[in-house]
Protein backbone atom coordinates (compact mmCIF):
# COMPACT_ATOMS: atom_id res chain seq x y z
CA UNK A 1 0.00 0.00 0.00
CA UNK A 2 1.11 3.29 -0.51
CA UNK A 3 2.05 5.80 1.85
CA UNK A 4 -0.03 8.15 0.84
CA UNK A 5 -2.73 7.63 -1.73
CA UNK A 6 -5.00 10.04 -4.13
CA UNK A 7 -7.32 9.09 -6.83
CA UNK A 8 -5.62 10.49 -9.83
CA UNK A 9 -8.90 11.81 -11.53
CA UNK A 10 -9.62 13.78 -13.44
CA UNK A 11 -12.49 15.11 -11.82
CA UNK A 12 -14.56 17.47 -13.94
CA UNK A 13 -16.63 19.49 -13.10
CA UNK A 14 -18.83 22.53 -14.07
CA UNK A 15 -18.66 25.96 -12.62
CA UNK A 16 -20.33 26.30 -9.41
CA UNK A 17 -20.20 22.78 -8.43
CA UNK A 18 -19.51 21.30 -4.90
CA UNK A 19 -16.54 18.88 -5.21
CA UNK A 20 -14.43 16.95 -2.95
CA UNK A 21 -11.39 14.38 -2.88
CA UNK A 22 -9.48 12.37 -0.20
CA UNK A 23 -6.28 11.01 0.33
CA UNK A 24 -5.67 8.27 2.36
CA UNK A 25 -2.26 7.51 4.16
CA UNK A 26 -0.84 4.42 5.87
CA UNK A 27 0.99 5.95 8.91
CA UNK A 28 -1.09 5.69 11.60
CA UNK A 29 0.90 8.01 13.52
CA UNK A 30 1.00 10.63 11.03
CA UNK A 31 -0.58 13.75 12.68
CA UNK A 32 0.39 16.84 10.39
CA UNK A 33 -1.00 17.17 6.59
CA UNK A 34 -1.40 19.83 4.05
CA UNK A 35 -3.32 20.48 0.78
CA UNK A 36 -1.44 21.87 -2.15
CA UNK A 37 -2.00 22.53 -5.56
CA UNK A 38 -0.07 22.47 -8.30
CA UNK A 39 -0.24 24.37 -11.64
CA UNK A 40 0.72 22.39 -14.57
CA UNK A 41 4.47 23.05 -15.24
CA UNK A 42 4.56 24.95 -11.97
CA UNK A 43 5.78 24.22 -8.28
CA UNK A 44 3.19 23.42 -5.81
CA UNK A 45 2.03 26.02 -3.69
CA UNK A 46 0.34 25.69 -0.08
CA UNK A 47 -3.19 25.65 -0.22
CA UNK A 48 -4.19 24.86 3.70
CA UNK A 49 -3.06 22.47 6.53
CA UNK A 50 -5.23 20.59 7.99
CA UNK A 51 -6.03 20.48 11.54
CA UNK A 52 -7.40 17.74 13.52
CA UNK A 53 -10.68 19.41 14.12
CA UNK A 54 -10.72 20.38 10.48
CA UNK A 55 -10.60 23.92 8.67
CA UNK A 56 -12.16 26.16 6.69
CA UNK A 57 -10.60 28.88 4.34
CA UNK A 58 -13.05 30.47 2.14
CA UNK A 59 -14.34 27.89 -0.29
CA UNK A 60 -12.31 25.75 0.71
CA UNK A 61 -12.65 23.10 3.37
CA UNK A 62 -9.93 20.72 4.49
CA UNK A 63 -11.15 17.39 7.12
CA UNK A 64 -8.75 14.99 8.92
CA UNK A 65 -10.59 11.41 9.54
CA UNK A 66 -8.15 9.79 12.27
CA UNK A 67 -10.56 6.66 12.28
CA UNK A 68 -9.97 5.94 8.60
CA UNK A 69 -6.78 7.40 8.23
CA UNK A 70 -8.05 9.83 5.38
CA UNK A 71 -7.91 13.71 5.00
CA UNK A 72 -10.20 15.55 2.57
CA UNK A 73 -11.05 18.42 0.20
CA UNK A 74 -13.95 20.24 -0.12
CA UNK A 75 -13.99 23.21 -2.72
CA UNK A 76 -17.46 25.02 -2.72
CA UNK A 77 -18.76 27.40 -5.60
CA UNK A 78 -15.93 26.29 -7.68
CA UNK A 79 -14.11 28.90 -10.60
CA UNK A 80 -12.29 28.19 -13.51
CA UNK A 81 -9.30 28.62 -11.75
CA UNK A 82 -9.57 26.08 -9.22
CA UNK A 83 -8.54 23.85 -11.94
CA UNK A 84 -5.14 22.46 -10.97
CA UNK A 85 -3.63 18.86 -9.34
CA UNK A 86 -4.28 19.00 -5.62
CA UNK A 87 -1.58 17.03 -3.87
CA UNK A 88 -1.99 15.81 -0.36
CA UNK A 89 1.15 15.78 2.01
CA UNK A 90 2.16 13.39 4.91
CA UNK A 91 4.66 15.54 7.14
CA UNK A 92 4.32 13.74 10.44
CA UNK A 93 7.54 11.48 9.75
CA UNK A 94 10.82 12.09 8.99
CA UNK A 95 10.40 13.21 5.59
CA UNK A 96 7.63 14.55 3.41
CA UNK A 97 5.19 12.14 1.83
CA UNK A 98 3.91 13.34 -1.02
CA UNK A 99 0.48 12.01 -2.87
CA UNK A 100 0.79 11.52 -6.37
CA UNK A 101 -2.33 14.00 -6.87
CA UNK A 102 -5.67 14.77 -8.19
CA UNK A 103 -6.25 16.40 -11.39
CA UNK A 104 -9.30 18.80 -10.71
CA UNK A 105 -10.46 20.41 -14.32
CA UNK A 106 -13.42 23.31 -13.96
CA UNK A 107 -15.33 23.91 -17.15
CA UNK A 108 -17.23 26.76 -17.88
CA UNK B 1 4.59 34.14 2.66
CA UNK B 2 8.33 32.90 2.33
CA UNK B 3 9.85 32.96 -0.73
CA UNK B 4 12.64 30.56 -2.24
CA UNK B 5 13.79 31.18 -5.55
CA UNK B 6 15.74 28.64 -7.78
CA UNK B 7 18.37 29.44 -10.50
CA UNK B 8 18.62 28.49 -13.41
CA UNK B 9 14.59 28.29 -14.50
CA UNK B 10 15.71 26.16 -17.31
CA UNK B 11 18.69 24.92 -18.55
CA UNK B 12 19.48 22.84 -21.95
CA UNK B 13 22.66 20.62 -22.03
CA UNK B 14 24.80 18.26 -23.79
CA UNK B 15 24.86 14.31 -22.56
CA UNK B 16 27.91 14.39 -19.94
CA UNK B 17 28.01 17.94 -18.72
CA UNK B 18 27.67 18.51 -15.10
CA UNK B 19 24.85 21.08 -13.94
CA UNK B 20 24.14 23.01 -10.99
CA UNK B 21 21.46 24.09 -9.47
CA UNK B 22 20.74 27.10 -6.93
CA UNK B 23 18.04 26.88 -4.33
CA UNK B 24 18.21 29.90 -1.75
CA UNK B 25 15.59 31.19 0.34
CA UNK B 26 15.23 34.83 0.30
CA UNK B 27 14.06 35.86 3.34
CA UNK B 28 13.89 33.13 5.76
CA UNK B 29 16.49 31.09 7.06
CA UNK B 30 16.16 27.55 6.69
CA UNK B 31 17.72 24.82 8.23
CA UNK B 32 16.29 22.18 6.05
CA UNK B 33 15.98 22.00 2.35
CA UNK B 34 14.69 19.36 0.04
CA UNK B 35 15.42 18.34 -3.38
CA UNK B 36 12.39 16.85 -5.75
CA UNK B 37 12.35 15.62 -9.05
CA UNK B 38 8.73 15.39 -11.06
CA UNK B 39 8.50 13.89 -14.47
CA UNK B 40 5.81 14.48 -16.25
CA UNK B 41 2.25 14.01 -14.80
CA UNK B 42 3.83 12.06 -11.80
CA UNK B 43 4.11 13.27 -8.50
CA UNK B 44 7.12 14.80 -6.74
CA UNK B 45 9.81 12.53 -5.96
CA UNK B 46 11.74 13.26 -2.80
CA UNK B 47 15.88 12.95 -3.58
CA UNK B 48 17.78 14.56 -0.62
CA UNK B 49 16.89 16.13 2.32
CA UNK B 50 19.72 18.89 2.38
CA UNK B 51 20.85 20.39 6.39
CA UNK B 52 22.93 23.20 6.77
CA UNK B 53 26.75 22.44 7.39
CA UNK B 54 26.21 18.37 7.27
CA UNK B 55 25.69 15.68 4.62
CA UNK B 56 22.34 15.34 2.46
CA UNK B 57 20.57 12.25 3.29
CA UNK B 58 19.42 10.29 0.04
CA UNK B 59 16.50 8.24 -0.72
CA UNK B 60 16.55 4.94 -1.70
CA UNK B 61 17.62 4.68 -5.10
CA UNK B 62 19.20 7.74 -5.73
CA UNK B 63 22.98 7.95 -6.53
CA UNK B 64 24.80 10.80 -4.00
CA UNK B 65 27.66 10.52 -6.38
CA UNK B 66 25.35 11.52 -9.28
CA UNK B 67 23.46 14.14 -7.49
CA UNK B 68 25.53 16.38 -5.05
CA UNK B 69 23.97 18.47 -2.87
CA UNK B 70 25.58 21.51 -0.73
CA UNK B 71 24.22 23.14 1.91
CA UNK B 72 26.58 25.67 2.87
CA UNK B 73 24.57 28.20 4.71
CA UNK B 74 21.46 28.53 6.08
CA UNK B 75 20.23 30.49 2.89
CA UNK B 76 21.62 28.49 -0.13
CA UNK B 77 21.66 24.45 -1.29
CA UNK B 78 23.03 23.09 -4.37
CA UNK B 79 22.28 20.65 -6.58
CA UNK B 80 25.14 19.24 -9.06
CA UNK B 81 23.98 16.89 -11.48
CA UNK B 82 27.42 15.54 -12.64
CA UNK B 83 27.72 14.11 -15.73
CA UNK B 84 24.18 14.24 -16.99
CA UNK B 85 22.40 11.79 -19.60
CA UNK B 86 19.08 12.08 -20.85
CA UNK B 87 17.05 10.10 -18.74
CA UNK B 88 17.69 12.98 -15.83
CA UNK B 89 15.93 15.39 -17.91
CA UNK B 90 13.22 16.62 -15.33
CA UNK B 91 11.55 19.09 -13.36
CA UNK B 92 13.81 19.31 -10.54
CA UNK B 93 12.06 21.51 -7.47
CA UNK B 94 13.58 22.46 -4.00
CA UNK B 95 11.68 23.38 -1.02
CA UNK B 96 13.12 24.80 1.79
CA UNK B 97 11.45 24.87 5.97
CA UNK B 98 11.69 27.69 8.22
CA UNK B 99 14.78 27.66 10.83
CA UNK B 100 12.40 26.39 14.08
CA UNK B 101 12.18 23.00 11.71
CA UNK B 102 9.40 21.31 13.41
CA UNK B 103 7.58 18.87 11.14
CA UNK B 104 4.17 20.43 11.02
CA UNK B 105 6.13 23.68 9.58
CA UNK B 106 5.10 24.65 6.47
CA UNK B 107 7.60 24.18 3.33
CA UNK B 108 8.23 26.52 0.55
CA UNK B 109 8.82 25.62 -2.55
CA UNK B 110 10.99 27.22 -5.65
CA UNK B 111 9.62 27.70 -8.99
CA UNK B 112 11.69 24.79 -9.81
CA UNK B 113 14.08 23.94 -12.88
CA UNK B 114 13.85 22.41 -16.21
CA UNK B 115 16.60 20.27 -16.90
CA UNK B 116 16.93 19.44 -20.60
CA UNK B 117 19.79 16.61 -21.63
CA UNK B 118 20.57 16.39 -25.06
Amino acid sequence: RKEVEQDPGPFNVPEGATVAFNCTYSNSASQSFFWYRQDCRKEPKLLMSVYSSGNEDGRFTAQLNRASQYISLLIRDSKLSDSATYLCVDSSASKIIFGSGTRLSIRP
Amino acid sequence: GAVVSQHPSRVICKSGTSVKIECRSLDFQATTMFWYRQFPKKSLMLMATSNEGSKATYEQGVEKDKFLINHASLTLSTLTVTSAHPEDSSFYICSARSLSGGLTDTQYFGPGTRLTVL
